[in-house]
Parts: structure tokens; sequence; C-alpha cells
């Protein structure tokens, strides 16, 4: 079954305690991106990767990290995690193709609560 | 940068009611455009996406959508809601006209929670 998927799906940590959130896709998709999703300001773009080696910021990077050493996974590291860094976290997936007209697919997910 | 917004926050319909929920987006040059619901619980799914041609648009579960490049709106539609229906729903636009990278970014709205009362 095609998908992305990421672990953990919860998770509660404490202030400056690094943590990683894998994700992992099996489409062979070029593109991969992260998103954080807060109550009133919908999804927001933290990083993207448009291929192996290839990373780039989103809208909002201050804190995050990620890698993309492979083509199918493209985790997010929280070096120091802090409360605002809590949140739900998506990440999602598309070909490359034509610029832009591919369906990203989303994962189901990762609860993050820093205390 | 393209902006999105969703005026509706939360919508509370009975069932068989109609639905229509507004979309705004901010950006001169090309835009595609999408709708995408989040059940409770679950990842996003795409309902449907406009990217040319006909401005009115048929997605999955009985949605569409108008696009109206004048009015800078694709509004969200459905004619009689189901208790089902119940969810999230985002609207995002992205540019493909802009720098590779960029033009993959989507741009989401704050969403808009419909609840379906049976």
């Amino acid at each position: 079954e095609a998908q992305v998927t990421q672990n953990p799906r919860y998770l509660i940590t404490v202030t400056g305690k690094k943590l990683t959130v894998t994700c992992s896709q099996n489409m062979n998709h070029e593109y991969m991106s992260w998103y954080r999703q807060d109550p009133g300001l919908g999804l927001r773009q933290i990083y993207y990767s448009m291929n192996v080696e290839v990373t780039d910021k989103g809208d909002v990077p201050e804190g995050y990290k990620v890698s993309r050493k492979e083509k199918r996974n493209f985790p997010l590291i929280l070096e120091s995690p802090s409360p605002n860094q809590t949140s739900l976290y998506f990440c999602a997936s598309s070909l490359e193709g034509t610029r832009g007209y591919n369906e990203q697919f989303f994962g189901p997910g990762t609860r993050l609560t820093v205390l | 940068a393209q902006s999105v917004s969703q005026h509706n926050h939360h919508v509370i319909l009975s069932e068989a009611a109609s639905l229509e929920l507004g979309c705004n987006y901010s950006y001169g040059g090309t835009v595609n455009l999408f709708w995408y619901v989040q059940y409770p619980g679950q990842h996003l799914q795409l309902l449907l996406k406009y990217f040319s041609g006909d401005p009115l648009v048929k997605g999955i579960k009985g949605f569409e959508a108008e696009f109206i490049k004048s009015k800078f709106s694709f509004n969200l539609r459905k004619p009689s809601v189901q208790w089902s229906d119940t969810a999230e729903y985002f609207c995002a636009v992205n540019a493909p006209t802009l720098s590779s990278g960029s033009a993959r970014q989507l741009t989401f709205g704050s969403g808009t929670q419909l609840t379906v009362l049976p």
C-alpha cells in the first residue's frame, strides 16, 4: 500500500532533550516536506526536500533540522525542543514532475508535547 | 508570497443541509488550488484540485468547488451533507510558476471545522 509513515505518533518530552521524528514514504517520491499544524493557523511548512541531499527552509524553520540521505526517508530533528514547538506535525511527499501539479500525500501525523 | 483565508472557522449543519465553505487567496499569478479534508484523528486527504480548464471541479464524496478568478475564490460546496462529513476542511494554494522549490510549497488556510448533526 502506497503510504507515508511517521514515528512516533505521540511524543511527550522535556525542554532541551533532542528528538527525531522519522518520516518514510514508499512511493519513490522525490519531493518531501514537513508541516506543523496549530489551532487557528492551519498548516505551515517547516522544511522541504526536492531530492536526496537537497533541502531548503519553509516558512517556519527555526528550531528544526532535517536531512535527506535516502530518497524514502526525511527525518525531522529538534536539537533542543522548547514548549513553543508543541504541535501536530505532518510529513508529506509528492512526485517531482511538472512543478507544483502533483498531489501531496500526507502521513498520519505526530503529536508532540514539550514540557 | 501567497496567502489563503478561510473565514468560517466553525460551521454547524444538520444532515441534508447544503454546504458552502469559503476560500479566498491572495496572489496575482497562476495558482493551483486544493481542498483537503482531515477526519478526526486522521491525516489530510485530498478532496479535489484545480489546475486549469473548467472552473467547476468535482471531487470525491460528492464535493465540488468553483474557481472564480475575478474574486480570487475557490469555495467548496456539497448539496446535501451527511454526519460522516464531520471533519476539518483546509483550502490550499501553490504557485507553479515560481522557482522550482517554491512552486511546490502549499500554503494552507487556517481550516474550517464542519460539524454535521444527525
